[in-house]
């Protein structure tokens, strides 16, 4: 099966631009994440979709971020405006359910963004 | 707070030998726990999950431990190759779903 598809694979902009990344779950997936994760540490989760619902944003830094998963498949997370400390790569990822504690994630390859 | 860490030194074995990597919660009893690997410029992978009345979990050369007295998980790799090199995270499950990782623990296994 086709896995998580995620675009682009790398985004340079300055700071205060915005940018935004798309993401295609696998098939059948309800549940969406997306995922911030900095160099040298774990991913962060930033949003957690069930099918076109938002189950969980506490961590999504909502005057600048923003996400939508519009007829529940695919979603776009958008930045705007880009801080310095938003370089990561930022990771999609998606599940069957969201079955507590035994949901397996699987991931995209992320996107790498970088802010000047 | 409740956390979930990881050894954030690299790891650094002999081919051959068993890889050992080390998961530590606090705060709270998670009853799953999951984990992943991640190669440079890819995301995490899905490799075991164990639940909390599991104390050990296998799958080919990967063992899982699961410790709840000590709070603790441990990884291990047996008869560990040069492809087994990258990083691997421990996370566990929130009621919602959402996984909370640790920082991860780089392994590189040298020939």
């Amino acid at each position: 099966e086709a896995g998580v598809a995620q675009s682009p694979r790398y985004k340079i902009i300055e700071k205060r631009q915005s940018v935004a990344f798309w993401c295609n779950p696998i098939s059948g997936h309800a549940t969406l994440y997306w995922y911030q994760q900095i160099l040298g540490q774990g991913p962060k989760l930033l949003i957690q979709f069930q099918n076109n619902g938002v189950v969980d944003d506490s961590q999504l830094p909502k005057d600048r971020f923003s996400a939508e998963r519009l007829k529940g498949v695919d979603s776009t997370l958008k930045i705007q405006p880009a801080k310095l400390e938003d370089s990561a790569v930022y990771l999609c990822a998606s599940s069957f359910s969201r079955r507590r504690g035994g949901n397996i994630q699987y991931f995209g390859a992320g996107t790498r963004l970088s802010v000047l | 707070s409740q956390k979930i860490e990881q050894n954030s030194e690299a790891l650094n074995i002999q081919e051959g030998k068993t890889a050992t990597l080390t998961c530590n919660y606090t705060n709270y009893s998670p009853a799953y726990l999951q984990w992943y690997r991640q190669d440079p410029g890819r995301g995490p992978v899905f490799l075991l999950l164990i639940r909390e009345n599991e104390k050990e979990k296998r799958k080919e050369r990967l063992k899982v431990t699961f410790d709840t007295t000590l709070k603790q998980s441990l990884f291990h790799i047996t008869a560990s190759q040069p492809a087994d090199s990258a990083t691997y995270l421990c996370a566990r499950s929130s009621n919602t779903g959402k996984l909370i990782f640790g920082q991860g623990t780089t392994l590189q296994v040298k020939p």
